[in-house]
């Protein structure tokens, strides 16, 4: 089993309308948990973090984590052309490492 | 403005050469990454360092070597003991500390290819 799991898509969405991404993860004891935007050919950008059950809201950006069920999901509302990209998720692993999930690819329709 | 500036952006090795890749911070940041990065894949770490003169071997450092000698630096040699060395390569930082919450902070990349 890998360490993070995350469905490659592509996840296409229409203009206007909510992306759902999920993430799983296998070590129990992971405390932080990230996610990054990477457009094509370029460097990832932090776009949330979450260290804590529940939801966190940043703008049209929502992510939840589930500890127990060891998942962590991210929420795009309002999807935009300009949000098509790919979406990493990581958790911090032992010894102040990340350990990120192969990014699921996110295509907004006009 | 504060950052991460990698250089060069394209890197093209010869077969038996040996290249260094630059990356440098000005956010004050203890801890640096060096991650590599294929197509279609995600991220996968090389070597990272929490303080000055002082790395630890990640996932996958066969290949590769690092020194810290500056806070703000944190080279990367690819030499010719790594075989398949042509990949996106990604440096990035972070308050360190293993109590933190460790957000990492990227650096623009190195395309690198072998001839």
């Amino acid at each position: 089993q890998k360490e993070v799991e995350q469905n490659s898509g592509p996840l296409s969405v229409p203009e206007g309308a909510i992306a759902s991404l999920n993430c799983t993860y296998s070590d129990r004891g992971s405390q932080s948990f990230f996610w990054y935007r990477q457009y094509s050919g370029k460097s990832p950008e932090l776009i949330m973090s979450i260290y804590s059950n529940g939801d966190k809201e940043d703008g049209r950006f929502t992510a939840q984590l589930n500890k127990a069920s060891q998942y962590v999901s991210l929420l795009i509302r309002d999807s935009q052309p300009s949000d098509s990209a790919t979406y990493l998720c990581a958790f911090k692993a032992a010894g102040n490492k990340l350990t990120f999930g192969g990014g699921t690819r996110v295509l907004v329709k006009p | 403005d504060g950052g991460i500036t990698q250089s060069p952006k394209y890197l093209f090795r010869k077969e038996g050469q040996n290249v260094t890749l630059s990356c440098e911070q000005n956010l004050n940041h203890d801890a640096m990454y060096w991650y590599r990065q294929d197509p279609g894949q995600g991220l996968r770490l090389i070597y990272y360092s929490q303080i000055v003169n002082d790395f630890q071997k990640g996932d996958i450092a066969e290949g590769y070597s690092v020194s810290r000698e500056k806070k703000e630096s944190f080279p990367l040699t690819v030499t010719s003991a790594q075989k398949n060395p042509t990949a996106f390569y990604l440096c990035a930082s972070s308050i360190a500390g293993a109590g933190g919450r460790n957000e990492q902070f990227f650096g623009p990349g190195t395309r690198l290819t072998v001839l």
